[in-house]
């Protein structure tokens, strides 16, 4: 059975600084790496993706996977209150379906 | 673009009363479609899912049942609900070929 372990937090960070939430993984086999804000009361919004080892960066963000270790990260740079949410890992599994982490819950303290 | 709808948004029903939530997809043809429920603080836990009309698999056997009678549309039901079937139910939907999966606004349900 795979496995994707978050950190639950919560994660104080002070405004403008760099948070980093980290997700690991069992299956040495997984080739794509999803994360997911979802802000309380709401649902799931896709953020980021990332296929191939290194960084992945988009805006404020930035993925980092590293297969070998079997983690990949979210880096969000210069946080700002409105990035205090839940941030959710996924990988996937066979038949098109995705297993989540437990997510990490991110505060941004102004 | 692609829209997901969900209704209703909230609701509040007695145990032992009967459940429809509704999830439609506009903008794609053939998706997948899938229902996950997300208790208060937990993750998200994956129900049914469905490549097709009329094909759903169950991951949790429970006393949850879902059926896709259209290409876009994917219903979940209950006949008798329980307390513990109270949580926050999303609808996603991806396409056939990829994993990236998009989530409806979600229906918060409450057994009372």
């Amino acid at each position: 059975q795979k496995e994707v372990e978050q950190n639950s937090g919560p994660l104080s960070v002070p405004e403008g600084a760099i948070a980093s939430l980290n997700c690991t993984y069992s299956d040495r086999g997984s080739q794509s790496f999803f994360w997911y804000r979802q802000y309380s009361g709401k649902s799931p919004e896709l953020i980021m993706f990332i296929y191939s080892n290194g960084d992945k960066e988009d805006g404020r963000f930035t993925a980092q996977l590293n297969k070998a270790s079997q983690y990949v990260s979210l880096l969000i740079r210069d946080s700002q209150p409105s990035d205090s949410a839940t941030y959710l890992c996924a990988v996937p599994n066979q038949g098109g379906k995705l297993i989540f982490g437990q997510g990490t819950e991110l505060s941004v303290k102004p | 673009s692609q829209t997901i709808h969900q209704w209703p948004a909230t609701l509040v029903q007695p145990v032992g009363s009967p459940l429809s939530l509704e999830c439609t997809v506009e903008g794609t043809s053939n998706p997948n479609l899938y229902w996950y429920r997300q208790a208060a603080g937990r993750g998200l836990q994956l129900l049914f899912y469905s490549v097709g009309i009329g094909q759903i698999s169950s991951e949790v056997p429970q006393n949850l049942s879902a059926s896709r009678p259209q290409d876009r549309q994917f219903i979940l039901s209950s006949k008798k609900l329980l307390l513990s079937d109270s949580g926050f139910y999303l609808c996603a939907w991806s396409l056939w070929d990829q994993y990236e999966q998009y989530f409806g606004p979600g229906t918060r349900l409450t057994v009372t």
